[in-house]
């Protein structure tokens, strides 16, 4: 079993649409959580943290289940500019290396 | 502001040819990663570098070398490049220990192929 799963999907919505993500990780002492990012062939940016009262930016909210060990990302009010991977990251030390990457969900944002 | 600054951009190499990718980064990190992307896969981590005059392996380091040669750089060798190399490579670096702690920032990324 991977420590990270993604579904890889794709995921194909339509513009306006409200879709979700979720990211399961094995490690129960995971710290810190994040979603990055990828456009195609570009690297991978910093979406946001996840912390364990949820947060949310704009249009994005986050949200930590630690006692199911999932991460979610919802995106709502699609754009077509969302188009891109979106790749969980967990990160299981106080130690620097200890990131582990999902392989990343593909968003398609359709007109 | 550059940023992780890394070359070169593509790179076409043969089965035991060397290599050495370099990455620098201009935002006074302390720790700096390579990584490698295949296709439909996350990010594995090569080797990592949490403080100058400091390197660890990662999950893949068979067939790498590091140098962190200050704290602005981190470098990566491969000796004798194999098809298995073939991949994309992503330099990154963190503020470890600050309030941007585990926050990766990466650059923009090296296609390498090995023919």
């Amino acid at each position: 079993r991977k420590e990270v799963e993604q579904d890889p999907g794709p995921f194909n919505v339509p513009e306006g649409a409200t879709v979700a993500f979720n990211c399961t990780y094995s490690n129960s002492a995971s710290q810190s959580f994040f979603w990055y990012r990828q456009d195609c062939r570009k690297e991978p940016k910093l979406l946001m943290s996840v912390y364990s009262s949820g947060n949310e930016d704009g249009r994005f909210t986050a949200q930590l289940n630690r006692a199911s060990q999932y991460i979610s990302l919802l995106i709502r009010d699609s754009k077509l500019s969302d188009s891109a991977t979106y790749l969980c990251v967990v990160n299981s030390n106080t130690n620097a290396g200890k990131s582990t990457f999902g392989d990343g969900t593909t968003l398609t944002v359709k007109p | 502001n550059a940023g992780v600054t890394q070359t070169p951009k593509f790179q076409v190499l043969k089965t035991g040819q060397s290599m050495t990718l370099q990455c620098a980064q201009d935002m006074n990190h302390n720790s700096m990663y390579w990584y490698r992307q295949d296709p439909g896969m996350g990010l594995r981590l090569i080797y990592y570098s949490a403080s100058e005059g400091t390197t660890d392996k990662g999950e893949v380091p068979n067939g790498y070398n590091v140098s962190r040669l200050n704290k602005r750089e981190f470098s990566l060798r491969l000796e004798s490049a194999a098809p298995s190399q073939t991949s994309v490579y992503f330099c990154a670096s963190s503020e470890w220990g600050g309030t941007d702690a585990e926050k990766l920032f990466f650059g923009s990324g090296t296609q390498l192929s090995v023919l």
